[in-house]
């Protein structure tokens, strides 16, 4: 089983500034088949970046993610208002295809 | 617009057993790949089985192999997942999601707001 490690576990930071959050997996990831979501309080998660760096459907372009392998990273160009939330990765290129624990990103 | 809702979670004691459902709508169901995933409180997701869009091919997370079912109607548009021999560990909340047909059937483009499973004694 990939084990996916995301850091930081908290990010604070400020509407504007650019967030950077991680994960790491166990081993490398099939086909680079990394997938984010975001997920509020209350809320379904939201697909935002599948193959490690294709934007879902609506999503904005703020939101990029690059990676391969074993280190991928999901930037957040200049956070809005709305973005501050619940991110999770989730590999789907081996079974089980496994989520990462998450990183929460904080107002400051 | 697509809805997945889910039903049938409640408090539980272990060893016991409980079927969920997930009632879809604003899709095309039978056409579609779907999951089960789960998230206990202030963990990750944790992603339990699939089935096929005719439901002749699933597959199953270690953890639930052997004690969950699942399964689909398709001229009822619903999903379910059958849970036996249930455990203090199988308490989260379970989420029915549609693998994504124009992305990758492992990825996942909606979710339901998902059904509490306790199990307790």
């Amino acid at each position: 089983e990939i084990v996916l490690t995301q850091s930081p576990g908290t990010l604070s930071l400020s509407p504007g500034e650019r967030a950077t959050l991680s994960c790491r997996a166990s081993q490398s990831v099939s086909y680079s088949c990394l997938a984010w979501y975001q997920r509020k309080p209350g809320q379904a998660p939201r697909l935002l970046i599948y193959g490690a760096s294709s934007r879902a459907t609506g999503i904005p372009d703020r939101f990029c993610g690059s990676g391969s392998g074993t280190d991928f990273t999901l930037t957040i160009s200049r956070l809005e208002p709305e973005d501050f939330a619940m991110y999770y990765c989730q590999q789907y290129g081996s079974s089980p295809f496994t989520f990462g624990p998450g990183t929460r990103v904080d107002i400051k | 617009e697509v809805q997945l809702v889910e039903s049938g979670g409640g408090l539980i004691q272990p060893g016991g057993s409980l079927r969920l459902s997930c009632a879809a709508t604003g899709v095309t169901f039978s056409s579609d790949w779907m999951h089960w995933v789960r998230q206990a409180p202030g963990k990750g997701p944790v992603w339990l089985s699939r089935m096929n869009s005719d439901g002749s091919n699933t597959m199953y997370a270690g953890s639930v192999k052997g004690r969950f079912t699942i399964s689909r109607d398709n001229a009822k548009n619903t999903l379910y997942l059958q849970m036996n021999s249930l455990r203090v560990e199988d308490t989260a909340v379970y989420y029915c999601a549609r693998g994504a047909p124009t992305v990758n059937t492992l990825v996942f483009d909606y979710w339901g707001q998902g059904t509490l499973v306790t199990v307790s004694s």
